[in-house]
């Protein structure tokens, strides 16, 4: 069965510092992969996808993720953090395209002034 | 516009009630989730469906049921059988035919037993 680990349930940062979000995969068939934000009292909405196309994926927001089989890493990244990108954070899994979709913990992201 | 539309947004329901949640969607998704979200926990399946009149068990399905009598609503009823229902309630719908592998939300339901 798949699943994802997202390490560090809180992560902060300073404004304009580098954002890492780290997340693991386990799937027994090369999984689709996904990113999703979410802000208090709200739904998720997406922030960007990987289905086995491109393996360095941009999304909104300026942030990107690089897919590492190797590593079964898709960490989420962004080079320069804003205030408005406090919220929390969920990696998720889907096996293959008609399956269900797993999440992780979510990780909070705090921005230091 | 399109979108997923869940009502209502808070609910409160005394212990020993059953309660519907509502969900629906105009995106004619086939796939359908219920997600529940807890401090800490993320979130995690409940039900979901791939097509209209068919659905399967996800993680914590105990003391939750569905239905998916039509491709656009998927209700969710909490039962008494649910021993701690207070959480946050998210549906979701997805299109893989469509190549739109990703879940799409709506805002939520607040649930919580007094």
């Amino acid at each position: 069965a798949q699943s994802v680990t997202q390490l560090g349930s809180h992560v902060s940062v300073s404004e304009g510092a580098l954002v890492l979000l780290r997340c693991n995969y386990s799937s027994s068939v090369p999984p689709y992969l996904f990113w999703y934000v979410q802000y208090p009292n709200q739904g998720l909405q997406l922030l960007l996808k990987y289905t086995s196309a491109a393996t360095l994926v941009k999304g909104i927001n300026g942030f990107e993720a690089e897919f590492k089989k190797s590593e079964t890493s898709f960490h989420l990244t962004k080079p320069s953090a804003h205030m408005s990108d406090a919220a929390e954070y969920f990696c998720a899994v889907s096996a293959n395209r008609d399956d269900k979709i797993i999440f992780g913990k979510g990780t909070r992201l705090h921005i230091l002034p | 516009d399109g979108g997923i539309t869940q009502s209502p947004k808070y609910l409160f329901r005394k212990e020993g009630q059953n309660v519907t949640l509502s969900c629906e969607q105009n995106l004619n998704h086939d796939a359908m989730y219920w997600y529940r979200q807890d401090p800490g926990q993320g979130l995690r399946l409940i039900y979901y469906s791939q097509i209209v009149n068919d659905f399967q068990k996800g993680d914590i399905a105990e003391g939750y049921s569905v239905s998916r009598e039509k491709k656009e609503s998927f209700p969710l009823t909490v039962t008494s059988a649910q021993k701690n229902p207070t959480a946050f309630y998210l549906c979701a719908s997805s299109s893989p035919s469509g190549g739109r592998t990703e879940a799409f939300f709506g805002q939520g339901t607040r649930l919580t037993v007094v």
